[in-house]
């Protein structure tokens, strides 16, 4: 199964400020049709998970552009900037290239 | 707005078994492929089971594989998890989720809870 890896496990951020958070997966994500099936999640407390971006950069319906994905192979990073309270909860990582799909261990977002 | 809304959790003793819904709205859901997806109390998320859009497809993990079982009823817009076998292991927070391979799972349920315990 390939392993998604996150860094850092929590991530403490003020109001405004912008934050990173590092995926990497222990084989490359591309897949044989070229593209490269890697998606970030929300899981705010209490809540479901959300989709927030698909496909390494596309931001899910209704997301804002605050959110960024990026990276390549088997390094990828999601940005948050102008961190706002409704953007606090656990973020995950998540694979579908390759069966079975897997998902990294999360990263918690706090307040500072 | 997609709806979906999982039922059928509960306390149950291992060994036994257990059968999950999802009723789903707001979306053509036989043009979905549709999963399952747990996670184990404060725990991260484990892919459970999808299934195609006609049901003839359905693809599991080593971890449930020959013990749940996906299936799908186009005619209600409903989704299945029947769950044999159940071991400690098992107990989580089961969520329905609508999958695509371009955007993952793209829609989630509020869970329903699972507990295996004697």
């Amino acid at each position: 199964d390939v392993v998604m890896t996150q860094t850092p496990v929590s991530l403490s951020v003020s109001l405004g400020g912008q934050v990173s958070i590092s995926c990497r997966s222990s084989q490359s994500l591309v897949h044989n049709n070229g593209n490269t099936y890697l998606s970030w999640y929300l899981q705010k407390p209490g809540q479901s998970p959300q989709l927030l971006i698909y496909k390494v950069s596309n931001r899910f319906s209704g997301i804002s552009d605050r959110f960024s994905g990026s990276g390549s192979g088997t390094d990828f990073t999601l940005k948050i900037s102008r961190v706002e309270p409704d953007d606090l909860g656990v973020y995950y990582c998540g694979q579908g290239t390759q069966y079975p799909d897997t998902f990294g261990a999360g990263t918690k977002l706090e307040l500072k | 707005e997609v709806q979906l809304v999982e039922s059928g959790g509960g306390l149950v003793q291992p060994g036994r078994s257990l059968k999950l819904s999802c009723a789903a709205s707001g979306f053509t859901f036989s043009n979905y492929y549709m999963a399952w997806v747990r996670q184990a109390p404060k725990k991260g998320l484990e892919w459970v089971a999808t299934i195609s859009t006609s049901g003839s497809r359905t693809y599991y993990p080593d971890s449930v594989k020959g013990r749940f079982t996906i299936s799908r009823d186009n005619a209600k817009s409903s989704l299945y998890l029947q769950m044999n076998s159940l071991k400690s292991e098992d107990t989580a927070t089961y969520y329905c989720a609508r999958h695509g391979w371009e955007l993952g799972f793209a829609y989630w349920g509020q869970g329903t809870l699972v507990t295996v315990s004697s």
